[in-house]
């Protein structure tokens, strides 16, 4: 079975301050990894992926992400966080041996970012 | 080349009504996923299809809830009998091909039972 965890409910920073958002996962192979952002009443925006590779991913909007795989970690980062940046983030992963092929995906990251 | 295509954004169904969520995919994709989404909660599979094809169905109520993704026409999911418990958002996915390639997210229908 794959889980996603995202251990933090909400994260306050300022703007302009760096920001992280925490996500770890658990999958009996190896990963593919997603982040995804949710403004208020919209669907899900893709922002950036992990599938194979160098373990720091780009992404839209400035942010990154760093797979760690002997913490099975999948943090998502920003240097510098807009107020605009507020919304839910989610983490996803997807076992590459899954024929099944879906998504699971964490509980979600509530991000606010003060002006 | 427009994205996934959800409708209706809003849908108001009394209890015991039946409800038709559809969902059209990207140009040409061919795997659909439907996610519920409750308040506050985070995104739960439901279903992934593929032309006439259900794959996997193991996130399915085993009664009163339904997938289809015909050869022609939208995927549709349908609830019958609804109940209050059913008020959420579905949310439908399609990508390409497997998930190694990013999925492409429609913006929700958000239902309501009163």
């Amino acid at each position: 079975a794959q889980s996603v965890a995202q251990p933090e409910d909400q994260v306050k920073v300022a703007e302009g301050n760096p920001l992280t958002v925490k996500c770890t996962y658990s999958v009996s192979g190896n990963p593919y990894l997603f982040w995804y952002v949710q403004y208020p009443n919209r669907g899900l925006q893709f922002l950036l992926k992990y599938i194979t590779g160098d373990n720091l991913v780009k992404g839209s909007y400035g942010f990154e992400a760093e797979f760690n795989k002997s913490q099975t970690s999948f943090h998502l980062k920003k240097p510098s966080a807009l107020v605009s940046d507020s919304a839910l983030y989610f983490c996803a992963v997807r076992d590459k041996g899954n024929a099944g092929n879906m998504l699971t995906f964490g509980g979600g990251t509530r991000l606010m970012v003060k002006p | 080349n427009a994205g996934v295509m959800q409708n209706p954004r809003h849908l108001v169904r009394r209890r015991g009504q039946e409800a038709r969520l559809r969902c059209s995919p990207m140009k040409g994709h061919s795997h659909v996923y439907w996610y519920r989404q409750l308040p506050e909660e985070g995104l739960k599979f439901m279903v992934y299809l593929q032309k006439e094809n259900i794959i996997d169905e193991s996130g399915m109520p085993k009664e009163r809830f339904s997938a289809e993704f015909p050869k022609e026409g939208p995927s549709i999911l349908r609830i019958q009998q609804v109940v209050r418990g059913d008020s959420a958002a579905y949310f439908c996915a399609s990508s390409p091909g497997p998930w190694g390639t990013e999925a492409f997210f429609g913006q929700g229908t958000r239902l309501t039972v009163v």
